[in-house]
């Protein structure tokens, strides 16, 4: 089965610049997150989404953070104008699962993350 | 609020030791358990998970885990560490299950290990 691809690996911007990162999922799973790991900290979770639907953006900075997953297949996470403090890995997820009745029991497949520096 | 804590920022071992790596957790209901290993420049790879029953569980790389319901902890353990141990672990706990959906997992804040020759 093939893995969740993330793009780009590294990314260097000035603060009040804007990226994107994009995701793709393992295929045929419903469920993404998005999540920021910061240096020296845990992941935290910024969104989640169930097909192209948000279930949970509750940490997700609105002002300068965006994301969207339109055919509920890839997804894209956008940060703009970016700041220093934005500077960390995003990381996608999905989950675990076996069947489409199957809510899983809450193990993730991640990518290599996307590696954002702001200078 | 779902949580999970690990009191440790770092854990050096000698290889060939034991090694533990200590987890804390908070949860409301039934905890769902997770060790999770980054190696560097590296996404996130699933180690283990409580869900129920053995309080004793065995995961990949020889690496296992105690649930301890009393004392409310999940120690990640090795019994020969190795070299290519060295990394950040992370325990994470399943967060409430939300209507409609899968629920996300909750990080502590990582412990890194290292496993000196």
């Amino acid at each position: 089965e093939a893995g969740v691809a993330q793009s780009p690996r590294y990314k260097i911007i000035e603060k009040r610049q804007s990226v994107a990162f994009w995701c793709n999922p393992i295929s045929g799973h419903a469920t993404l997150y998005w999540y920021q790991q910061i240096l020296g900290q845990g992941p935290k979770l910024l969104i989640q989404f169930q097909n192209n639907g948000v279930v949970d953006d509750s940490q997700l900075p609105k002002d300068r953070f965006s994301a969207e997953r339109l055919k509920g297949v890839d997804s894209t996470l956008k940060i703009q104008p970016a700041k220093l403090e934005d500077s960390a890995v995003y990381l996608c997820a999905s989950p675990k699962i076996s069947s489409q009745y199957d809510y899983g029991t809450g193990e993730l497949f991640f990518g290599e993350g996307s590696r954002l520096t702001v200078l | 609020a779902q949580s999970v804590a690990q009191p440790e920022d770092q854990v050096n071992v000698a290889e060939g030791n034991p090694l533990t790596v200590k987890c804390t957790y908070s949860v409301s209901g039934n905890p769902y358990l997770f060790w999770y290993v980054q190696y560097p420049n590296r996404g996130l790879q699933f180690l283990l998970k409580y869900i129920t029953g053995d309080n004793l569980v065995k995961g990949s790389y020889g690496f296992e885990a105690e649930f301890n319901k009393s004392q409310t902890s999940f120690h990640l353990k090795k019994p020969s560490a190795l070299v290519s141990d060295s990394a950040l672990y992370f325990c994470a706990v399943r967060d409430q299950l939300v209507t409609g959906g899968y629920n996300k997992l909750i990080f502590g804040a990582g412990t890194r290990l290292a496993v000196h020759p």
